[in-house]
Formats: C-alpha cells, sequence, structure tokens
C-alpha cells in the first residue's frame, strides 16, 4: 500500500539557516509527490509537484525538493529560511487510480527562530 | 487567483445534530474532494466526486456522510447524527483533472459537543 512518511514531527531552524524536511513515500512504482504548507487558520497551499519529468523540482517560495528513487525520498529544502516561512508542511503522494486521491504524511512543523 | 471557499470557518453542535459543510470550487475544476484532520493526527482522505457522482470513499466514509453538488457551484459535506469524534477539521479541495494538484479551501473547524 502506499504511504508517505516525514521523518520529523518538528524542525526549528534559525532564520536565515538552511530548511530541511526530510519525506519517505512507499510505493511499488514512481509516485507523483507534492508538497503543501499550512500557515494558521489557512488552508493547504501547494509548494510543489514531482511527476516523473525532472528530479529536481523548484517551487513556490524559494523551496525546492529533489526526488530520490533509490532513497525513496523526497526531502524539502530552503537555502535560507524565513520568518514566514513558520508553518506546517505536508509531504502528499497521489494515490494511483483515476479519483485523485492524495495520501498525507503526518506533517512537519517548521519553528524559524529570529 | 481563483480559490475555494468554506463556509462556515467555525461550526459548533450538539451531538446528534445534523451538520452541513459547505464549500465553493474553482469554477472549472472538474474533480471535488473532501478531506478532514483530527486534530494531532494526519489529513484524511474521505471522498472524491465526480461527474455528479461519488467515485471514492474511504472507510470513514460511512452511511453517516454524504454529499451533494446541488447547484452546479456549490459541494456540501452532509453529517447526520454527529459523534464526537466527528470533531474535525473538514478541508474542501478541488482539481482540473484526476492527476493534476489540488487546490484546498481553509478548511471549516467542526467541535461536537
Amino acid at each position: 500500500a502506499q504511504s508517505v512518511t516525514q521523518l520529523d514531527s518538528h524542525v526549528s531552524v534559525s532564520e536565515g539557516t538552511p530548511v530541511l524536511l526530510r519525506c519517505n513515500y512507499s510505493s511499488s512504482y514512481s509516485p507523483s509527490l507534492f508538497w503543501y504548507v499550512q500557515h494558521p487558520n489557512k488552508g493547504l497551499q501547494l509548494l510543489l509537484k514531482y511527476t516523473s519529468a525532472a528530479t529536481l523540482v523548484k517551487g513556490i517560495n524559494g523551496f525546492e525538493a529533489e526526488f530520490k528513487k533509490s532513497e525513496t525520498s523526497f526531502h524539502l529544502t530552503k537555502p535560507s529560511a524565513h520568518m514566514s516561512d513558520a508553518a506546517e508542511y505536508f509531504c502528499v503522494s497521489w494515490y494511483s487510480g483515476n479519483t485523485g486521491k492524495l495520501i498525507f504524511g503526518q506533517g512537519t512543523t517548521l519553528q524559524v527562530k529570529p | 487567483e481563483p480559490e475555494v471557499t468554506q463556509t462556515p470557518s467555525h461550526q459548533v453542535t450538539q451531538m446528534g445534530q445534523e451538520v452541513i459543510l459547505r464549500c465553493v470550487p474553482i469554477s472549472n475544476h472538474l474533480y471535488f474532494y473532501w478531506y478532514r484532520q483530527i486534530l494531532g493526527q494526519k489529513v484524511e482522505f474521505l471522498v472524491s466526486f465526480y461527474n455528479n457522482e461519488i467515485s471514492e470513499k474511504s472507510e470513514i466514509f460511512d452511511d453517516q456522510f454524504s454529499v451533494e453538488r446541488p447547484d452546479g457551484s456549490n459541494f456540501t459535506l452532509k453529517i447526520r447524527s454527529t459523534k464526537l469524534e466527528d470533531s474535525a477539521m473538514y478541508f474542501c479541495a478541488s482539481g482540473p483533472g484526476p492527476n493534476q494538484p489540488q487546490h484546498f479551501g481553509d478548511g471549516t473547524r467542526l467541535s461536537i459537543l
């Protein structure tokens, strides 16, 4: 069965330092993967998506993620954290089939300290 | 940029009552979804809806739940005879196709007392 595992429930970084949010997926084939961000009291906003075109995917707000099939990973990175990046981040897999069902990881809370 | 809108933002209901959560998807989208997130847990898929019928539902989505697109713009989730464990954040999403990124609303926080 497909699953997505986010390896850290909480990550704390200082403003201006790199961000790394880790995600591993479990699938018998190359999945479609996404990162969504949720700011307090807001909905889920798409950061970036991987759909087997390029393994390094660039998203909004300076975030990017690299799909590594050998490691079954899709980690999210950003070179320099900003205070506005503090939010909940979800690694998400699109379930195979024709209905578009999404499978969510547990979420990682990113704290950015001044 | 068009967005998915959900109302109300917060709903408080007595256990056993019926509740209807409302969503207005993006107008040219064809696929509609409901997800929920119980406090401290993962976001879970409830149901997908296409061409005026349910295309997939999770095991959570039992006879207590129903969805409807009554007028071509709204997409509603009805929960009959609510239980304490129905308390959660409910997210509506829509997408142009089944393998296209979904756009989410801000959610409705449902509190069952």
